[in-house]
């Protein structure tokens, strides 16, 4: 199956920092990405969806300037948690649709964990 | 719209029994079905998929589920688990390609030697 890699796997970083999470697809171009939270055993909160080319869709109730959403190229999405605090501690998934087929099957990153102090 | 809904939290059974992990699901278009596989501090990694034709469709790691329309059900079945089978599962719908996929509470899977 396609591959989507998420880096850093883990991060730590102090209240009031920025951290940026990359999310790829390295044999596929994907059009379609999308951002997902998920909290200690609980099920995957769509965050938002980027297109690329375009600005990203956010779901209700996610703070856009908070959760900066960038699709920049059609292999490569980031998110950007600005001004991070403890309660954005979370586990962070990417994912993304190829630009063929009609399955709308989803190819996951392996996460993030953010850890804000 | 769609929605999921999976039955039970958590499942546990023995070394070499069935597993049954239940879904139900609700979309006002036909469905794509999906079940996902998260083991802990991981991605999501598909299991397998309905989309059209054969109603019972078989997955990797010997998982296999059957789409059935009259009882708006997708449930995930294996004839023997293995203790490599412990983990988290979801299931998952979608209208299509440009929907929002949408995933349910998932299921925790046990397995007892």
């Amino acid at each position: 199956g396609a591959v989507v890699s998420q880096h850093p796997s883990r991060v730590i970083c102090k209240s009031g920092t920025s951290v940026k999470i990359e999310c790829r697809s390295l044999d596929f171009q994907a059009t379609t990405m999308f951002w997902y939270r998920q909290f200690p055993k609980k099920s995957l909160m769509l965050m938002a969806t980027s297109n690329e080319g375009s600005k990203a869709t956010y779901e209700q109730g996610v703070e856009k300037d908070k959760f900066l959403i960038n699709h920049a190229s059609l292999t490569l999405s980031t998110l950007t948690v600005t001004s991070a605090h403890p309660e954005d501690s979370s586990f962070y998934i990417c994912s993304a649709r190829g630009t063929s087929g009609r399955t709308g099957e989803l190819f996951f990153g392996e996460g993030s964990r953010l850890t804000v102090l | 719209a769609q929605s999921v809904t999976q039955l039970g939290s958590h499942v546990s059974v023995s070394e070499g029994a069935l597993v049954l992990l239940r879904c139900n699901y609700s979309s006002s278009v036909p469905p794509y079905l999906f079940w996902y596989v998260q083991y802990p501090n991981q991605g999501l990694q598909l299991l397998l998929k309905y989309t059209t034709g054969a109603t019972l469709v078989k997955g990797i790691n010997g998982f296999e589920a059957e789409f059935k329309k009259s009882e708006t059900s997708f449930h995930l079945t294996k004839p023997s688990a293995h203790m490599s089978d412990a983990a988290e599962y979801f299931c998952a719908v979608t209208g299509g390609r440009a929907s929002k996929i949408i995933f349910g509470s998932g299921t925790r899977l046990s397995i007892r030697p």
